[in-house]
């Protein structure tokens, strides 16, 4: 079946670097995006950007634009997002979600992962 | 930046109608999506492109979107249905959710 299966929770410290995966199975990777969501605890769904699974073109939500890299591997179908100099504001779940080239809409979720950031 | 509000809660009785609307300056430029959210699972699409429903969503679930306002009607409410429900749209690329809606079915 259709499924994205995202890596393990994580703890870090301030400043430090994560980096998610999402693996993808059942359909094929390339013709599809790979969007990023994240939501902090209590809080409402934000939206961090999408990957182009095939090209690997990517944009970047602005608020994350300086800190947020996603990248793909097209060889294991599976996505990636890094966030850097983490701050106790990171802490959320993070999503990661298939979607058309249309953006049409995000019809398949991963299980979320949990990130936290505390010293 | 772009924003979408949506009215923090929305309350329903069983069998009634819900409308959960989302305002925003360019509604009616962009495709609108709702998405459901139980406590603790990620969340569901319910309607895409204004008015579509993904394969497995009950028909009581509809979508619609004209000037500045979407709308997520569910008529005929169940019990099932409490949830968060997110609104969620497109500018130039850039995705922006809604503030997001509790429906509470008392």
């Amino acid at each position: 079946q259709v499924q994205l299966v995202q890596s393990g929770a994580e703890v870090k410290k301030p400043g430090a670097s994560v980096k998610v995966s999402c693996k993808a199975s059942g359909y094929s990777f390339p013709g599809y995006y790979i969007q990023w969501v994240r939501q902090a605890p209590g809080q409402g769904l934000e939206w961090m950007g999408w990957i182009n699974s095939n090209s690997g073109a990517a944009k970047y939500a602005e608020k994350f634009q300086a800190r947020v890299t996603m990248s793909r591997d097209k060889t294991t179908s599976t996505a990636y997002m890094e966030l850097s100099s983490l701050r106790s504001d990171d802490t959320a779940v993070y999503y990661c979600a298939r979607d058309t080239v249309a953006l049409s809409g995000m019809d398949v979720w991963g299980q979320g992962t949990t990130v936290s950031v505390s010293s | 930046s772009y924003e979408l509000t949506q009215p923090p809660s929305v309350s329903v009785s069983p069998g009634q109608t819900a409308t959960i609307t989302c305002s925003g300056v360019k509604m009616g430029e962009t495709f609108v999506c709702w998405y459901q959210q139980k406590p603790g699972q990620s969340p569901l699409l319910v309607i895409y492109q204004d008015t579509e429903r993904p394969s497995g969503i009950p028909e009581r679930f509809s979508g619609s979107n004209a000037g500045n306002t979407a709308t997520l009607t569910i008529t005929g409410t169940q019990a099932m249905d409490e949830a968060d429900y997110y609104c969620q749209a497109w500018d130039s690329n850039t995705g922006v959710f809604g503030t997001g809606t509790k429906v509470t079915v008392l």
